[in-house]
């Protein structure tokens, strides 16, 4: 299996301007996860699904954020518009439920965004 | 709510030495899952150990061991034979137990370098 795929890789945008990340989770698996990582927070839950469902957006900052999943392979998360507190790695994860106990979360690459 | 504690922000260790990464935790739940994830500079998210805390036994994986004290909510990581490849951030996680959507989270800890030494 190619893993958890993210496009793109790096993206530098002009404040106000729409970004789109995009996320292909490993084939099969039930949950999706996007998480945010800066210096000054660390590695935050934004929003996460569950069979193409969202269950909780409680960690999204603000409207300006918004995820969708239309299908089984592919979600986004689109900042409309963006600022340069929004600069960061943003990760996507999947995992299967009852695959193990632990219901590991695999990892995305990353996508670096830097809002100028 | 659960939080996890990583005290050290960096920490050093030479070539086939042996290092130990801390890590606490808190929480009122007595099911719930641990984790240590690696972030080499590639940025790739690597889950490198993990433990069920109703295990008493403590988690190896080669190189890699926890020694997992639940009555102190301490789960620590020890490398041995450390390598240059093993440099990179880790991050300590906790995921509830319960069978509910709302435990599939997972907390993070904020993390610590390692740097390994020739």
């Amino acid at each position: 299996d190619a893993g958890v795929i993210q496009s793109p890789r790096h993206e530098v945008t002009e404040m106000g301007q729409e970004v789109t990340l995009r996320c292909k989770p490993i084939s099969g698996h039930d949950y999706l996860f996007w998480y945010r990582q800066t210096m000054m927070r660390g590695l935050e839950l934004l929003i996460y699904f569950n069979n193409n469902v969202p269950i909780d957006d409680s960690g999204m900052p603000e409207d300006r954020f918004s995820a969708k999943m239309p299908n089984a392979s592919f979600s986004t998360l689109k900042i409309q518009p963006s600022e340069p507190r929004d600069s960061a790695v943003y990760f996507c994860a999947s995992s299967f439920w009852g695959a193990t106990s632990y219901n590991e979360q695999f990892f995305g690459p990353g996508t670096r965004l830097t809002v100028l | 709510a659960q939080t996890v504690t990583q005290s050290q922000p960096e920490m050093s260790v030479q070539e086939a030495e042996t290092v130990t990464l801390s890590c606490t935790y808190d929480t009122s739940e007595s099911d719930y899952y641990l984790f240590w994830y690696k972030q080499p500079p590639s940025r790739q998210m690597i889950l490198v150990i993990r433990q069920e805390a109703y295990k008493q036994q403590n988690a190896t994986e080669n190189r890699f061991s926890v020694n997992f004290q639940k009555a102190a909510k301490s789960f620590s990581l020890k490398i041995s034979d450390s390598q240059l490849g093993d440099a990179a951030m880790y991050f300590c996680a906790y995921r509830s137990e319960g069978g509910t959507y709302n435990t599939d989270k997972l907390i993070f800890g904020t993390g610590t370098r390692l740097q390994v030494f020739p």
